[in-house]
């Protein structure tokens, strides 16, 4: 069964340096999220990605953050200056076609990320 | 502002017994409802999801109930196995294009022997 893989499972970084999380969706989908939960929180919206471009961001991707979609496969997100308050675990989420009225969404195993 | 709160916040069973978990939303218009499963440590997997025209979705042991008018769903649990402790969250989805979703806190369930 078809699944979203995320790389690396645990990143650990100084605070202050740029980390990359990668994700890579479910092949035939085109809509592309990044979630995070801080430990004891809920999940929180991020970003979705469509079409090569931002579709919604929440007020927490501000400009330390970024997506990309390098290749044919992979999606990224960059956080360019790592604080403290970004440890948490973030999720990478597909689903298959917009506007679909069910347009599930299925969730990688998450990155969590130790910022120190 | 867009919100989804479940009750309660966490809830304790012996095994093989039944629960029901509560969701209520201010999210509207909405295009869907979906109860996750998330075990610790581990991304969400969805168990049900219901468009606004649903009232019962049924996926093994797990029945979500829908309520458009009142804003309100719920999640049961019949026959509860010790494999079904983990938190479960209720996600609303905006009709919006770009499917933004608010996630409620979840409700962390225990399944004891």
């Amino acid at each position: 069964e078809p699944e979203v893989t995320q790389t690396p499972s645990h990143q650990v970084t100084q605070m202050g340096q740029e980390v990359i999380l990668r994700c890579v969706p479910i092949s035939n989908h085109l809509y592309f999220y990044w979630y995070r939960q801080i430990l004891g929180q809920k999940v929180e919206f991020l970003v979705s990605f469509y079409n090569n471009e931002i579709s919604e961001k929440s007020e927490i991707f501000d400009d330390q953050f970024s997506v990309e979609r390098p290749d044919g496969s992979n999606f990224t997100l960059k956080i360019r200056s790592t604080k403290l308050e970004d440890s948490a675990m973030y999720f990478c989420a597909s689903s298959e076609a917009p506007g679909a009225p069910y347009n599930e969404q299925f969730f990688g195993p998450g990155t969590r990320l130790t910022v120190l | 502002k867009n919100q989804v709160e479940q009750s309660p916040q966490s809830l304790i069973i012996l095994e093989g017994k039944n629960c029901t978990l509560q969701c209520n939303y201010t999210v509207s218009p909405f295009s869907n409802l979906r109860w996750y499963k998330q075990d610790t440590g581990r991304g969400p997997v969805s168990l049900t999801i219901m468009t606004f025209s649903e009232n019962t979705k049924s996926n093994g042991r797990y029945t979500a109930t829908l309520d458009a008018d009142t804003k309100q769903s719920s999640l049961h649990i019949t026959a509860s196995q010790l494999s079904d402790s983990a938190s479960y969250i209720c996600v609303v989805r905006g009709l919006t294009n770009a499917g933004k979703s608010t996630f409620g806190d979840g409700t962390t369930l225990t399944v004891k022997p």
